[in-house]
């Protein structure tokens, strides 16, 4: 069946650590994104991608980065957490301008 | 940019009851959704409804794009409706191509 997947689901993590928030999805979309979402908040978008090769800024600034070297794949990457980095981040994706988003799960992030 | 405004931001409702959730927006926009986001953080797609009405079971849609505003009906709603409800959007041909925008979301509770 085709979805769209995140992990981890939660993780805890010491400040100063890297690490790598996963995404894929089964769907063979060209368009993935990633938003950030405080508790109990709206959702704000950070990364999104067109395409291989293909990364921009969200609305929202964010110390993460992003990479797109396959369609399925659209990893985000935190060089050193910090507590301000705790959240909630989800990845969605979209065939199309006029198509509607899928979202994952999404990965409950806390930096202690 | 456009802005997307909910109401009521809060609602409690007892089991078995009815409510309309409402989404304003700021401009005319190409692609609206409606998203439940569960106690756990998934975020669920309902409709996916620039124009016109739907129905999924208890849901119903309505979007009047003229207008700038859209609907959302919870039939004799049950206790594992509740959640936070977003309304989001997006809107071609502007600096928020191809992003969805969202709301600040309604936090329906329904009690048994």
């Amino acid at each position: 069946e085709a979805d769209i997947y995140q992990t981890p689901r939660y993780l805890v993590i010491g400040t100063g650590k890297k690490i790598t928030l996963e995404c894929s999805q089964t769907m063979g979309h060209d368009k993935m994104y990633w938003y950030q979402q405080d508790p109990g908040m709206e959702l704000h978008l950070i990364h999104y991608s067109y395409g291989v090769n293909s990364t921009e800024k969200g609305d929202l600034s964010s110390e993460s980065t992003v990479s797109r070297i396959r369609t399925e794949h659209f990893p985000l990457t935190l060089e050193s957490a910090r507590p301000s980095h705790t959240s909630q981040y989800l990845c969605a994706s979209s065939e199309s301008e006029g198509d509607g988003y899928t979202f994952g799960s999404g990965t409950r992030l806390t930096v202690v | 940019g456009i802005q997307v405004e909910q109401s009521p931001p809060d609602l409690i409702l007892q089991e078995g009851a009815n409510s309309t959730l409402r989404c304003n927006f700021s401009d005319s926009v190409n692609n609206l959704q409606w998203f439940h986001q569960n106690p756990w953080g998934q975020l669920i797609n309902l409709f996916y409804i620039p124009s016109g009405t739907k129905q999924n079971g208890r849901l119903s849609a309505t979007t009047v794009a003229t207008e700038r505003y859209s609907l959302l009906y919870i039939s004799s709603s049950q206790t594992t409706d509740s959640g936070v409800y977003f309304c989001a959007v997006i809107k071609w041909g502007s600096s928020n191509t191809g992003k969805l925008i969202f709301g600040q979301g309604t936090t329906l509770q329904v009690k048994p």
